[in-house]
């Protein structure tokens, strides 16, 4: 079945640093979202791709999705205190009885140090 | 304020017993989830619902029982029968079902942790 991966598992980094996430599916995505657990909270939406090589910038997040669409990545540029958490990518699958079922890979865990 | 709510935000059992964590939504939402998340891991799909009285097992369906009989509420039921029932269990609501032309965002609520001893 299909698999999505998330790479690194674990990230520390000094605040001011910048951080890259990424995704990697088994599978051709026809859209890809993220999400942000802060620590002992539950994941919130931060935002959908769909289109082959897409790049959507929140702030100082950039995401990007791969050309063949089955990867994707999260840039954070001068990371924050505030961005620390566990970042979530998630596909849909496809197909018959898959038909409503999202993958979410198993995330990674930003630590920041101030 | 609208929203998913789900309750109790802890919850102890002792092992053998059932135990029925609640979801509430007031998003109007047509379709909600049941994700399960251990340390380390990502969520993983219990049951989810398109629709009222309509529900679809997820990947780890086994142990757990649910009942959709109105838009608004999704409850899970852990049954002695599930293994390993100590986990942080998270439910989501959507407009509609993922699917494969178009996704939809997901919302979550607190999410109930449960230990079972």
């Amino acid at each position: 079945g299909q698999q999505v991966m998330q790479i690194p598992q674990y990230q520390h980094v000094q605040e001011g640093e910048d951080f890259t996430t990424y995704c990697n599916s088994s599978t051709t995505l026809s859209n890809i979202q993220w999400y942000k657990q802060r620590p002992g909270g539950h994941p919130v939406f931060l935002i959908q791709l769909v289109k082959s090589g897409e790049v959507k910038k929140q702030k100082r997040l950039t995401f990007q999705f791969g050309e063949a669409k089955k990867n994707s990545s999260l840039h954070i540029t001068a990371t924050q205190t505030t961005d620390v958490g566990t970042y979530f990518c998630a596909g849909p699958r496809a197909g018959g009885t898959s038909y409503g079922k999202l993958t979410f890979g198993q995330g990674t865990i930003l630590t920041v140090h101030p | 304020d609208g929203g998913i709510t789900q309750s109790p935000k802890y919850l102890f059992r002792k092992e053998g017993q059932n135990v029925t964590l609640s979801c509430e939504q007031n998003l109007n939402h047509d379709a909600m989830y049941w994700y399960r998340q251990d340390p380390g891991q990502g969520l993983r799909l219990i049951y989810y619902s398109q629709i009222v009285n309509d529900f679809q097992k997820g990947d780890i369906a086994e142990g757990y029982s649910v009942s959709r009989e109105k838009k608004e509420s999704f409850p899970l039921t852990v049954t002695s029968a599930q293994k390993n029932p100590t986990a942080f269990y998270l439910c989501a609501s959507s407009i509609g079902l993922a699917g494969a032309l178009f996704n939809y965002e997901q919302y979550f609520g607190p999410g109930t942790r449960l230990t079972v001893t």
